[in-house]
This record gives structure tokens, sequence and C-alpha cells, in this order.
């Protein structure tokens, strides 16, 4: 069975940083491209970030990059996001997602999310 | 950048009606790279349709997708008290993102 369990989720003050971990398991963690996508309260959802499965190739939205960075741990099957320069408005519920593939975005599976909230 | 547009943003139906709900992208959709999710309060998103037309594992004749270029359409066929939710439009093919959804509620 897939799962994915984020964490390191929390409350941080406007300009600090945090980083989120998602521990994968139920397969073969390096055969996949992972993403990260967002949920502000009561919003929609907001692709922020993927990884592709080696690991060589990242993308992000234009709303994070530079500040937020996707990187992942074939070996211990986590993948993780570095968020710096965090702003207000990046309060959100993060989820973790498998791609159904090597390098896609077609998100098969999502963890439950954990929550990061931006505050003085 | 492919930006998805989702009407309306609100269905109000009741169960056993049909619900149609409709994705427009900014631009044509490279090859079929459409999805929907389906997400319920306090839940994570589920894939339902991609490829345009094709259902995830384990989703529900009911729901069927359809369309080409840049209007797509997710249909339901028969509402059952479990399908009111919010769902979802992805690209997810060179341009990665999500349309602003749609509510489906009960009447």
């Amino acid at each position: 069975e897939v799962q994915l369990l984020e964490s390191g989720g929390g409350l941080v003050q406007p300009g600090g940083s945090l980083r989120l971990s998602c521990a994968a398991s139920g397969f073969t963690f390096s055969n996949y491209a992972m993403s990260w996508v967002r949920q502000a309260p009561g919003k929609g959802l907001e692709w922020v970030c993927s990884v592709i499965a080696s690991g060589s190739n990242t993308y992000y939205a234009d709303s994070v990059k530079g500040r937020f960075t996707i990187s992942r741990d074939n070996s211990k099957n986590t993948l993780y996001l570095q968020m710096n320069s965090v702003r207000v408005d990046d309060t959100a519920v993060y989820y973790c997602a498998k791609g159904t593939g090597a390098v896609t975005t077609l998100l098969g599976y999502w963890g439950q999310g954990t929550l990061v909230t931006v505050s003085s | 950048e492919i930006v998805l547009a989702q009407s309306p943003g609100t269905l109000s139906l009741s169960p056993g009606e049909r619900a149609t709900l409709s994705c427009r992208a900014s631009q044509s959709v490279s090859s079929s790279y459409l999805a929907w999710y389906q997400q319920k309060p306090g839940q994570a998103p589920r894939l339902l349709i991609y490829g345009v037309s094709s259902r995830a594992t384990g989703i529900p004749d009911r729901f069927s997708g359809s369309g080409s270029g840049t209007d797509f359409t997710l249909t339901i066929s028969r509402l059952e008290p479990e399908d009111f939710a919010v769902y979802y439009c992805q690209q997810y093919g060179s341009s990665r993102g999500f349309g602003p959804g749609t509510k489906v509620d009960m009447k």
C-alpha cells in the first residue's frame, strides 16, 4: 500500500525557513517523480514544485522560484521541501504527491498534508 | 504557461441528477495531458480521470471525461451522496497547474 507521510509543518515567522519532509513507503520510490502541492485555507490547489525520479531535474511555480528547493534522497525514500524567505501568503497545507511515472506531474497518490503557518 | 478556468464555480444538484463540469485552457493542452481530481472536506485530493478520458483505478463508471484542445468536460452521470465535493482539473504537460475548482453541493 502506498503511503506518504508529511512532517515538518508548523508556525514560522515571515522571512524565516522551514524544511518539510515526506516519508514514502509501499512503492519503489526511486522510480517515480514526486511533487509538492499546497492549499491555502479555504482556497484551491496550487502546484508548487516537482522533481523527476532521478532527482536531476526540478520544476517550480513562479510564486516560489528562488525561495523553495525540492530535493529527494532515494536511499531514504524521502522527499524534501526547503522553504526559505517565507511569506504570509505561503500559509497552506502542503501535500506530498507521487507521480504516476518517472517524469510526470500526474499525481496518483497524495499524503494527508502538513500545515505551514507563516505569521509574526 | 497554460491557465485553466473552471465553470461553474458552484453547481447545486440533487442525488441522481447529472453533473456537467467544464474546464477551459488558455492554450491547447498538449498530448491530452488533462486530469480531474476530487477533493472532499478535510481530505487529500484523489485522481479521477487522466489523459482527458481514462478513469483512474477504482473510479466508478458514472465518472467520465471528454474534450480536446482547450475545452474539457467532467460528467457525473447520476450523482451519489459521496460525489458532493470539489473537483479540480489539472494540466500535467509542459505547463503544470490546477484550475480553481468547481464545488458540487447538494440542493
